[in-house]
């Protein structure tokens, strides 16, 4: 059965970091794509970044460059979103989401988000 | 950038009765198009891919149409469990992006 499970949210203070982690089981992060996508409160999706699945690969939402980075550890089967310079925008529940098994960039598999608040 | 736009924002209508859900692109994305369900509080559900596909274990009630710049989402005979947002997404390019949403709730 597929899971993800994203963990590292928290409040933290403009111009600070975080590193939210994706634990993925049931499949291998080197057989897919993973995608991270954000939902600010009371607003829609915006796609944030995707490291192909044979990591050779990644793309980041263009205001994000330079900020934010996903990268993997394939050892222990989990997805990584550095996220630094925090501003006020960037609050929102941030999910992990695993391609579709067609290799096609839709999202078949989400995990529950976790929550970034940024605020001083 | 392609952006998607999502008409209407929001849909008023009864169980048992019809919706139907737009989204337009600003280039054609060819049939490169997925439909997400939304309810409060949980994440994103797949429901249709390139266009036309239903994902596994979505009911036939669903259906996706469309291909160039307008898609069509048709959910015939509104069950409860179907009022939510929908968002459509395209992979012509990076970035990928959502179109706003509708919202269907009960009239």
């Amino acid at each position: 059965q597929v899971q993800l499970m994203e963990s590292g949210g928290g409040v933290v203070q403009p111009g600070g970091s975080l590193r939210l982690s994706c634990a993925a089981s049931g499949f291998n992060l080197g057989d897919f794509g993973m995608h991270w996508v954000r939902q600010a409160p009371g607003k829609g999706l915006e796609w944030m970044a995707v490291m192909t699945y044979d990591g050779k690969s990644e793309y980041h939402i263009e205001y994000a460059k330079g900020r934010f980075n996903i990268s993997r550890d394939i050892s222990k089967n989990v997805l990584h979103l550095q996220m630094n310079n925090l501003r006020s925008e960037d609050t929102a529940i941030y999910y992990c989401a695993r391609i579709h098994r067609s290799g096609w960039d839709y999202l078949d598999s989400w995990g529950q988000g976790t929550l970034v608040t940024v605020s001083s | 950038e392609v952006v998607l736009t999502q008409s209407p924002a929001t849909l008023s209508l009864s169980p048992g009765e019809s919706a139907t859900l737009s989204c337009r692109a600003s280039q054609s994305v060819v049939r490169y198009i997925a439909w997400y369900q939304q309810k409060s509080g949980q994440a994103p559900r797949l429901l249709i891919y390139e266009a036309s596909r239903r994902a596994s274990g979505i009911p036939a009630r669903f259906r996706g149409s469309g291909s160039g710049t307008d898609f069509t989402l048709t959910i015939s005979s509104l069950e409860p469990e179907d009022f939510a947002v929908y968002y459509c997404q395209h992979r012509y390019n990076w970035p990928l992006t959502f179109g706003g949403g509708t919202k269907v709730e009960i009239k």
